[in-house]
Order: C-alpha cells, then structure tokens, then sequence
C-alpha cells in the first residue's frame, strides 16, 4: 500500500496563484522528497528534505516537514501554466532506499 | 552532463514472452532503481542495484528480475509477460546521498 497521500487529488488555480499541496505519511523516514511528472512521463526530481529539516528553499518551491504530524507541504509561488502537471511525495526509510510515493496531486494551472 | 537514460521508449510484446528494458544512469552514480507505474496502482518499488549487486527488492514475483553490469547501467526483464505487466517502467540512479533521478520511463504494453 501506499506511504505517502497527497492532498488535495486535484488542483485548479489561475496563473501567478499559489499552490499548495500536503503529504502525509505513516512510519519514521529518513527522507521525503518531491517530484514532478508531465502527462505519464519521467519523473522530475524538485527538491529533498532530511528528516532532521523543518523547511528548505529551492526557487519558486518551499518545503516543509513535520515529523511530528507525519506530513509535509510543497508550495509553489506565482505558478505558471508550465507548473501544471502531477507531483508525488515519496519517502525513504532509513537504508532501504525504496522510495514509496503518495497517489499524487495533479495540479492544473490555467493562464 | 546527461541524464538517466532509458531504452526503448517504447515496448509492445504478446502474453508470455520476456520483456529486456535497459537503463543508463547518471555518470557517477552507482545505484540504480526500478519502478513500476501501472494505470491505478500507482508507482511501486521493484528493484535496487548497487555496485553489481541487488540490494532491495519489492513486493513482485521472481519472473522480474535484473542486473547491473560494471559500468553500473541496468538491465530489468520480465519473464512470461502478463497484460497487468503492461505500465511504465521508470529507472532512477543516485550517488550516496540518496536523491533519486529518474528517465523518461520504458511504457510497455502487453497485448
């Protein structure tokens, strides 16, 4: 089954809006990170946070963990129509390294 | 500096046959991953080699197996193919620090 479930399934936003989505997960990790996938294609790697960060930066995108809570949230600022496509929390636990990924958001984002 | 590469993009094969999907990471890295994307089961963890070695393995039957070859590319094949064998086939590759890259994926189709 499935460690990590996004929310909401779906998003709808106008450009230049900011999108927020949240993952949540069930056992202690090592690592969560986010990626990207455009319409059943490869994944791209957006960002990592180690289970000992609270927050990181990587341009448009800001992450946060809460371990406590289980759950972590991407938000994208000023979106584009180039940010819509689906995006996947996946976590790690401790040295196994087999990434197990949430159902995904899918976020649609119209000029 | 190149990506994760993957071969063929594209693989139609008929119920029982073996499928071979190949896989180049990133120069550098010596861990590759493979995924699984069917339509409503999400991305499922299958393989994980290092230095030419399995190291993880997910919860899919023996007839999916690979191996990794001392220039650290990869090679997944399924044995006596299935229609619900029919996904998208995504490799990964990371040095150490256990950020996953993945390719644009091997879409296969079992007719």
């Amino acid at each position: 089954s499935q460690q990590g479930e996004e929310d909401p399934q779906a998003l709808s936003i106008q450009e230049g809006e900011n999108a927020t989505m949240n993952c949540s997960y069930k056992t202690s990790i090592n690592n969560l990170q986010w990626y990207r996938q455009n319409s059943g294609r490869g994944l791209v790697h957006l960002i990592l946070i180690r289970s000992n960060e609270r927050e990181k930066h990587s341009g448009r995108l800001r992450v946060t963990l809460d371990t406590s809570k289980k759950s972590s949230s991407l938000l994208i600022t000023a979106s584009r129509a180039a940010d819509t496509a689906s995006y996947f929390c996946a976590t790690d636990r401790t040295g196994r390294r087999a990434l197990t990924f949430g159902s995904g958001t899918r976020l649609q984002v119209q000029p | 500096e190149a990506g994760v590469t993957q071969s063929p993009t594209h693989l139609i094969k008929t119920r029982g046959q073996q499928a071979t999907l190949r896989c180049s990471p990133i120069s550098g890295h010596t861990s590759v991953y493979w995924y699984q994307q069917a339509l409503g089961l999400g991305l499922q963890f299958l393989l994980w080699y290092d230095e030419g070695e399995e190291r993880n393995r997910g919860n899919f039957p023996p007839r999916f197996s690979g191996r990794q070859f001392p220039n650290y590319s990869s090679e997944l094949n399924v044995n006596a193919l299935e229609l619900e064998d029919s996904a998208l086939y995504l490799c990964a590759s990371s040095d150490t620090v256990g950020e996953q890259f993945f390719g644009p994926g091997t879409r296969l189709t079992v007719l």
